[in-house]
């Protein structure tokens, strides 16, 4: 198993269009997260996902972004009508059940909204 | 809910000083605790947690970190650093049961000759 991987590792897009990421976790592993990292600040929890069960959402996650994980393997996380305070680094992380051992983050999707 | 304060934004230190970056936490819950790295332009690596037993955890690269339940703290600390640790660090904590973690605001620590 090569980690988390998340597909694309840049993306600049024209303010107002759709944006979408993948995220491909360690394959044993059954939580998802997704978080979200702004120049000079630590990453922010968006979403978490337990096998396909999406269980908690943040207040960050406005209407325009929504999450899923079919069958519960990879992720995807999709911005719509992107805005100029969405550029961020998209982070995704895995983890087996017990949660706290074996979290692995991804390189992460870097957003860039023009 | 939980919170991190990372009391320092910014750490320069000179090559092979020592180094400690301060974490407090709050939470009226049992947590796990972490110290992630940062190198720029990539993803975040985990230098140490502290799950439970021993207070004094020792992670990768010679960082240790004890946790302090009285004073609510996590605070990282290296011996003697190298060039090549300059990079942002992140205390974390997290929810036994979500596994979420809540991040600190990061410190910058920057290594001179």
């Amino acid at each position: 198993d090569t980690g988390v991987s998340q597909d694309p590792r840049h993306k600049i897009t024209k303010r107002g269009q759709n944006v979408t990421f993948r995220c491909d976790p360690i394959s044993e592993h059954n939580r998802l997260y997704w978080y979200r990292q702004t120049l000079g600040q630590g990453p922010e929890f968006l979403t978490y996902f337990q096998n396909e069960a999406q269980l908690e959402k943040s207040r960050l996650l406005s209407d325009r972004f929504s999450a899923e994980r079919p069958k519960g393997s990879f992720s995807t996380l999709e911005i719509q009508r992107t805005e100029q305070g969405d550029s961020a680094m998209y982070l995704c992380a895995s983890s087996p059940m017990a949660g706290a051992d074996g979290y692995t983050f991804g390189s992460g999707t870097r957003l860039t909204v023009v | 809910a939980q919170s991190v304060t990372q009391l320092d934004s910014q750490v320069p230190v000179f090559e092979e000083a020592p180094v400690e970056l301060r974490c407090n936490y709050s939470s009226s819950v049992s947590v796990y605790l972490f110290w992630y790295v940062q190198y720029p332009n990539q993803g975040l690596q985990l230098l140490l947690k502290y799950l439970s037993g021993s207070t004094l955890v020792k992670g990768i690269n010679g960082f240790e970190a004890e946790f302090n339940k009285s004073q609510t703290s996590f605070h990282l600390r290296k011996p003697s650093v190298h060039i090549s640790d300059t990079a942002e660090y992140f205390c974390a904590v997290s929810e036994q049961s979500s596994g979420k973690l809540i991040f600190g605001q990061g410190t910058e620590l920057s290594v001179k000759p």
